[in-house]
């Protein structure tokens, strides 16, 4: 099956700056969702991605499907972004199953 | 249109005793998936239904799980007997049957076992 490799596990940010959060899979995929889990253990649903850039607010993602990797963009960031995000990535019918990567988790701080 | 919703949101149990969590998906999603995030880990998939029919379930730890979906509706993942290795946070997905493959998860259901 496929891999997923988040980098970087940790990162502790100043309340107001900017995060890169990057996500490279092993093989190419056709479904790939980024994540956030906030503190209470909730998953909330950021982007569906596959390829291409999207923006939603203070978020943006960007998929670049032929090299196999997606960044997740925080700028600005809040308190409220604390938590941790996974990216997850699917192949074929689009009935597989998402495989997720470990994580990055994300610390801002006041 | 409602998202996916599950119940309990937290549910504390011995070990030994059955636990039973319920999901119910998105209306008119044929797709139903089961997550969990157990110790920190990543999260892991355990089974996807197709209306009520399971698809794969290749992701079950052991026997002691079982998923239903009746009538290709709500679905139930009961542990029974539960063991302290089963503590974590049980995530369902849904979807809809073709494209896009965007899966839709619930809140999660948060697991103590003591």
């Amino acid at each position: 099956g496929i891999q997923v490799e988040q980098s970087p596990p940790d990162l502790i940010l100043q309340e107001g700056a900017n995060s890169t959060l990057r996500c490279n899979f092993s093989d190419s995929v056709n479904n790939l969702q980024w994540f956030h889990q906030n503190p209470w253990g909730q998953l909330i649903n950021l982007f569906y991605i596959p390829s291409g850039t999207k923006q939603n607010g203070r978020l943006s993602a960007t998929t670049v499907a032929t090299e196999r990797y997606s960044l997740l963009y925080i700028s600005s960031s809040q308190t409220t972004d604390s938590g941790v995000y996974f990216c997850a990535g699917g192949r074929g019918s689009g009935n597989t199953p998402l495989v997720f990567g470990k994580g990055t988790r994300l610390s801002v701080i006041a | 249109e409602a998202g996916v919703t599950q119940f309990p949101s937290h549910s504390v149990i011995e070990k030994g005793q059955t636990v039973t969590l319920r999901c119910d998906p998105i209306s008119g999603h044929d797709n139903l998936y089961w997550y969990r995030r157990v110790m920190g880990k990543e999260i892991k998939f355990l089974l996807h239904f197709v209306k009520e029919s399971k698809q794969d379930e290749s992701g079950m730890p052991n026997n002691r799980f079982l998923a239903e979906r009746t009538g290709g509706t709500y679905s139930t993942l009961k542990v029974q007997p539960a063991e302290l290795e089963d503590s974590g946070v049980y995530f369902c997905a849904s979807r809809r049957t073709g494209g896009p493959y965007e899966q839709y998860f619930g809140p999660g259901t948060r697991l103590t076992v003591t």
